[in-house]
């Protein structure tokens, strides 16, 4: 089945800095890669999601990279805000209805 | 639109009970639900994938006869979780998928299950 890894586990930036997050993939069939951002006790909320067709998606201070060859995918939020610091998790998917399954997560903190 | 609730948000019981928990789509018709549980500082694991009118897939190491999910309609699954002991005190979040033809799931809010 799909294995997904992440990292880093926790990271830290100044406030008003960039953040990246990294992901790789196993199953060479998915083709669907949302990113949520969790807070404590909360439901996951979806925040940008990109599909096997392009390789970069971008809304606002966030983007997706894609590199289908390589099996991973990345995460960037620029000019960093406090309200940014969450629990980051990246997934993977074949699509249509089939499963998501999540990487470790990475704990987002923004330094004042 | 595409909202996904859960009830309740939060349940002790005594370990030896039984639990369950509904996840309903408000406004649209959830052809899939899958149910995570999730433990402190760590991620969302799979548990199930269920279909409308269909018995649920289970993943490995999951006891499909200690967590029974039943999906009877298109809006409404629910997990029960039998003898329920301690170890499976947790936080259960369920999604749904169907909207238009979508992959994307949407997440309920999460139930909080304390067992003493």
């Amino acid at each position: 089945g799909e294995n997904v890894e992440q990292h880093p586990s926790t990271l830290s930036v100044q406030e008003g800095d960039s953040a990246v997050i990294k992901c790789t993939y196993s199953d060479s069939a998915s083709n669907y890669f949302p990113w949520y951002k969790q807070e404590l006790g909360k439901r996951p909320q979806l925040i940008i999601d990109i599909r096997s067709n392009v390789g970069e998606k971008k809304d606002q201070r966030i983007a997706v990279t894609l590199n289908k060859t390589a099996k991973h995918f990345s995460l960037h939020i620029t000019e960093t805000q406090p309200e940014d610091s969450a629990v980051y998790f990246c997934a993977a998917s074949r699509g249509g209805n089939e499963k998501l399954t999540f990487g470790t997560g990475t704990r987002l903190t923004i330094i004042p | 639109g595409a909202v996904v609730s859960q009830h309740p948000s939060w349940v002790i019981c005594k370990s030896g009970t039984s639990v369950k928990i509904e996840c309903r789509s408000l406004d649209f018709q959830a052809t899939t639900m899958f149910w995570y549980r999730q433990f402190p500082k760590q991620s969302l694991m799979l548990m199930a994938t269920s279909n409308e009118g269909s018995k649920a897939t289970y993943e490995q190491g999951v006891e499909k006869d200690k967590f029974l999910i039943n999906h009877a309609s298109l809006t409404l699954s629910t997990l029960t979780v039998t003898s329920a002991h301690p170890e499976d005190s947790s936080f259960y979040i369920c999604s749904a998928t169907g909207l238009a033809g979508g992959t994307e799931q949407f997440f309920g809010p999460g139930t909080r299950l304390t067992v003493l």
